[in-house]
């Protein structure tokens, strides 16, 4: 199936770092959308991105819709242990209805 | 508001048997997608109902299927199941799914044996 590209695939990082990943596409997106998984449970959203350019925040997260609509990023400032889980960018184009997902990025902070 | 929430959330099942999952959208919301998620596949979107219709579906087989009622709850179903199926099936919702912003249920834990 169709997935985007998101890197990178896991990190271990050390209690109060900042963090950074992002989202390549072939295609271009209308929209796009940041999750965050625990085992077990379904994404929970983080940050909607719907322009080209624009930089949103959510406390000690901000994403950025990329000025080429072909990719994303999400920087976490200042990481603390409940920030461990696996983080999925999505990607929406207008008159398809549907989201193709990112592999997931799976982060791990080390207190 | 209550969130999506998706029955049962877990289930076990034999080959060949067939399955109902069930999706209550968020209020107000009209459109149900559907993804399955495997440790190999990744999310993959299953299909899409807006106001009782399909509008799009991902590429898997005809044993997957779903509806929409009036009231926007959505139910999917798999017939003669396989080992493969064996998966977390995640509904989401949003107001009217074209790039709206996206809600996801808890997920349904399907088990194959």
């Amino acid at each position: 199936g169709q997935q985007l590209n998101q890197s990178p695939q896991s990190m271990f990082i050390q209690e109060g770092e900042d963090v950074s990943m992002n989202c390549t596409s072939s295609s271009i997106f209308n929209t796009w959308l940041w999750y965050k998984q625990d085992p077990g449970e379904g994404p929970v959203l983080l940050i909607a991105l719907y322009k080209a350019g624009e930089l949103t925040s959510n406390g000690r997260l901000t994403a950025q819709f990329g000025i080429t609509r072909k990719d994303s990023f999400l920087n976490i400032s200042a990481s603390i242990p409940s920030d461990v889980g696996i983080y999925f960018c999505a990607g929406g184009t207008s008159g398809t209805y549907k989201y193709i997902f990112g592999t997931g990025t799976r982060l791990k902070v080390l207190a | 508001k209550a969130g999506v929430t998706q029955t049962p959330r877990y289930l076990i099942k034999t080959r060949g048997q067939q399955v109902t999952l069930s999706c209550s959208p968020i209020s107000g919301h009209r459109s149900v997608s559907w993804y399955q998620q495997t440790p190999g596949q990744g999310l993959q979107f299953l299909f899409e109902y807006f106001s009782e219709t399909q509008r799009n579906k991902g590429n898997f087989p005809g044993r997957f299927s779903g509806r929409q009622f009036s009231n926007s709850r959505s139910e999917m179903n798999v017939s003669t199941l396989e080992l493969g199926d064996s998966a977390l099936y995640l509904c989401a919702s949003s107001y009217t799914g074209s790039t709206d912003t996206q809600y996801f249920g808890p997920g349904t834990r399907l088990t194959v044996l």
